[in-house]
């Protein structure tokens, strides 16, 4: 049985570029989360979405966004990059609220 | 504002000690509660899940323990080895909400 699938693993970008991030889920799971984590923070959560909806939302400014799709991968985008960006972002999936989270192992993402 | 704290932030304990990680939560109304291991630069490997109706969740020599009236939650190591060495997260999963809310992390040092 196939994890949570994240591409790129390891991202670069100069600050004002923007960036986008994908997330695959475990086969039959329509929920997709995204998390950022940074050494002060800690994880925090970004938003989550359920059959392409978005469900709930983080305390995150506009320059993040997500989207699901049909298959229920997932994308987040964060434009006008800002160093603070500089994080590992994780991506969850569950067959719906009860059963518990897993996650993929992560995009490291380096704004210089 | 649901709050997760995480006792001791950092512990060390030579091989073989039984120990115990402590997670307190401050609102009670909560779905379930999950706890993770992360190593070094990986995402998050899922331990124990353990929903509000329950009392307690064991695989192999780890239980976890919960109670929503004092809201704390103990994750107990038995028979610690080197392998068990990473950051131990604790998630607390909010009713009506797909959304988690992590602890800051203990993080395990067990030497040879």
């Amino acid at each position: 049985k196939a994890g949570v699938t994240q591409t790129p693993r390891y991202l670069i970008k100069t600050r004002g570029q923007q960036v986008t991030l994908s997330c695959s889920p475990i086969s039959g799971h329509r929920s997709v989360s995204w998390y950022q984590q940074t050494p002060g923070q800690g994880l925090q959560f970004l938003f989550e979405y359920f059959s392409e909806t978005q469900r709930n939302k983080g305390n995150f400014p506009g320059r993040f966004s997500g989207r699901q799709f049909s298959n229920s991968r997932s994308e987040m985008n964060v434009s006008t990059l800002e160093l603070g960006d500089s994080a590992l972002y994780l991506c969850a999936s569950s067959r719906d609220r009860g059963p518990g989270y897993t996650f993929g192992s992560g995009t490291r993402l380096t704004v210089v | 504002k649901q709050e997760v704290t995480q006792i001791p932030a950092a512990l060390s304990v030579p091989e073989g000690e039984n120990l115990v990680l402590n997670c307190s939560f401050t609102d009670s109304a909560i779905y379930n509660l999950q706890w993770f291991r992360q190593d070094p630069g990986k995402g998050l490997t899922s331990l124990l899940l353990i929903q509000s109706s329950q009392r307690e969740q064991t695989s192999g020599r780890l239980n976890a323990s919960l109670d929503k009236s004092s809201g704390r939650s103990t994750l107990y190591i038995a028979a610690s080895q080197p392998g068990d060495s990473a950051t131990y997260l604790c998630a607390v999963g909010q009713g009506g909400s797909e959304k988690l809310v992590f602890g800051k992390g203990t993080k395990l040092t067990v030497n040879p």
